[in-house]
């Protein structure tokens, strides 16, 4: 699988955009970028995925670079609510499986 | 929709002794998963089912035993508890949404193994 490279952690300030970044140089052309959120002591989210295009939802935006090497979700106006660890996975188009890694704390401050 | 529904949602466990971790959808959904998170780090997987009657190992499926008879139902059994299998164990069930699948996860069974 695919490996992705996330910072350990970010801090943001409440209603304030947030960009959290994830780098995949070894992506291939049939990887979809995918992003999992999980709040303290509860299971992972689904929040967004994409695979060449940006991407809106009613929970974030997800901005493809044009080489697919990076990608950056975007949290348009943080919430204390949105402090969690976030997961940038790239998840094989042909592939039953999602593999975590370990993942980027947020910190929202209030 | 009750989604993904884990049962019991935390355990303590002799070494030794086993149990069965029940989970169970109510989305129709063919895909289900069960994964394992360790302190600190992300999600291992476990075993996953694509349908009733098939399974398959994942990245660490040693010391455990699933089984598919239904759609619904994806139980996790595990023999002879070791101290390494104390963590938070996760099921999950894929859907489409788009272009791709997103998984759905329950609450997590704590377990811990004494």
């Amino acid at each position: 699988d695919a490996k992705t490279t996330q910072p350990n952690s970010m801090e943001s300030n409440e209603e304030e955009p947030v960009h959290l970044p994830c780098n995949h140089s070894t992506i291939s052309g049939t990887d979809y970028i995918h992003w999992y959120r999980q709040l303290p002591s509860q299971g992972p989210e689904y929040v967004i995925h994409g695979l060449t295009s940006n991407v809106n939802n009613r929970m974030a935006s997800l901005a493809i670079a044009e080489d697919r090497k990076s990608s950056t979700l975007i949290l348009h106006r943080a919430t204390l609510r949105d402090a969690a660890v976030y997961y940038c996975i790239l998840r094989y188009g042909g592939s039953e499986k999602l593999v975590f890694g370990k993942g980027m704390k947020l910190t929202v401050n209030p | 929709n009750a989604g993904v529904t884990q049962t019991p949602k935390f355990r303590i466990l002799k070494i030794g002794q086993s149990m069965t971790l029940q989970c169970t959808q109510d989305m129709n959904h063919n895909y289900m998963y069960w994964y394992r998170q360790d302190p600190g780090m992300g999600l291992k997987l476990i075993y996953y089912s694509v349908g009733a009657g098939i399974t398959d190992k994942g990245e660490v499926p040693n010391g455990y035993n699933v089984s598919r008879s239904t759609t619904e139902d994806f139980p996790l059994r595990l023999e002879l508890a070791a101290p390494s299998q104390t963590s938070v164990y996760f099921c999950a069930s894929s859907f489409w949404v788009g272009s791709d699948y997103g998984y759905t996860f329950g609450s997590g069974t704590r377990l811990t193994v004494v």
